[in-house]
């Protein structure tokens, strides 16, 4: 069965570096969705991406993000300046349409020092 | 409103019991509603979802049963195993600002399941 894979699963980072998320998401699908998980708490929708260009973005995803399909698979997260509150796992997740299953990844530990 | 609440927070039960979870929501424009089932160090895994138009569904251990004018869901566990024990997420969409399908997630229950 297809799946979404991110890379790395564990990311240690200075505070002021920055970080790339990597995530190849399902082939075919066409929406693409970046979302936050703090240790213990729920999962917080970051941005979603469609058609090259960003359709959403909460209030997470300040000008420190950004999100990029540099090719016709990778699907990324860019955080420019990290903080320490930026320590989380982030997921990649994907469908093929809107309001249609969302398939998630195993997600990146990003963990600021 | 776009929050979805969860209930309980934590749940034990025993092998062969059926455990409950519980949602809700305000936004009627909410139209799409995932479980999701999610192992230490894994990423959110779908189990079932289900849309308004339909009071219960179904697939093999797991139910979903749907109120839509209470604006509440529930998860099912038919006969937990102790490989359920895991934390649920309940999740909503909808087609409002923009129908960009992002999903707002409910806090998570994490369920232990005791042999």
């Amino acid at each position: 069965e297809p799946e979404v894979t991110q890379t790395p699963s564990h990311q240690v980072t200075q505070m002021g570096q920055e970080v790339i998320l990597r995530c190849v998401p399902i082939s075919n699908h066409l929406y693409f969705y970046w979302y936050r998980q703090i240790l213990g708490q729920k999962v917080e929708f970051l941005v979603s991406f469609y058609n090259n260009e960003i359709s959403e973005k909460s209030e997470i995803f300040d000008d420190q993000f950004s999100v990029e399909r540099p090719d016709g698979s990778n699907f990324t997260l860019k955080i420019r300046s990290t903080k320490l509150e930026d320590s989380a796992m982030y997921f990649c997740a994907s469908s093929y349409r809107v309001n249609q299953p969302q398939h998630f990844g195993d997600g990146t530990r990003l963990s600021i020092l | 409103q776009q929050q979805v609440k969860q209930s309980p927070q934590s749940l034990i039960v025993q092998k062969g019991g059926i455990p409950i979870i519980n949602c809700a929501y305000e936004n009627t424009a909410f139209d799409y509603f995932p479980w999701y089932q999610q192992f230490p160090g894994k990423g959110p895994a779908l189990l079932i979802a289900i849309r308004p138009d339909v009071s219960e569904k179904k697939e093999g251990r797991f139910t979903i049963s749907f109120n839509k004018s209470a604006k509440q869901f529930s998860l099912h566990i038919m006969d937990s195993q102790p490989g359920d024990s895991a934390t649920y997420f309940c999740a909503a969409s909808g087609r409002f600002g923009g129908n960009t399908g992002k999903l707002i997630f409910g806090q998570g229950t994490t369920l232990q399941v005791k042999p």
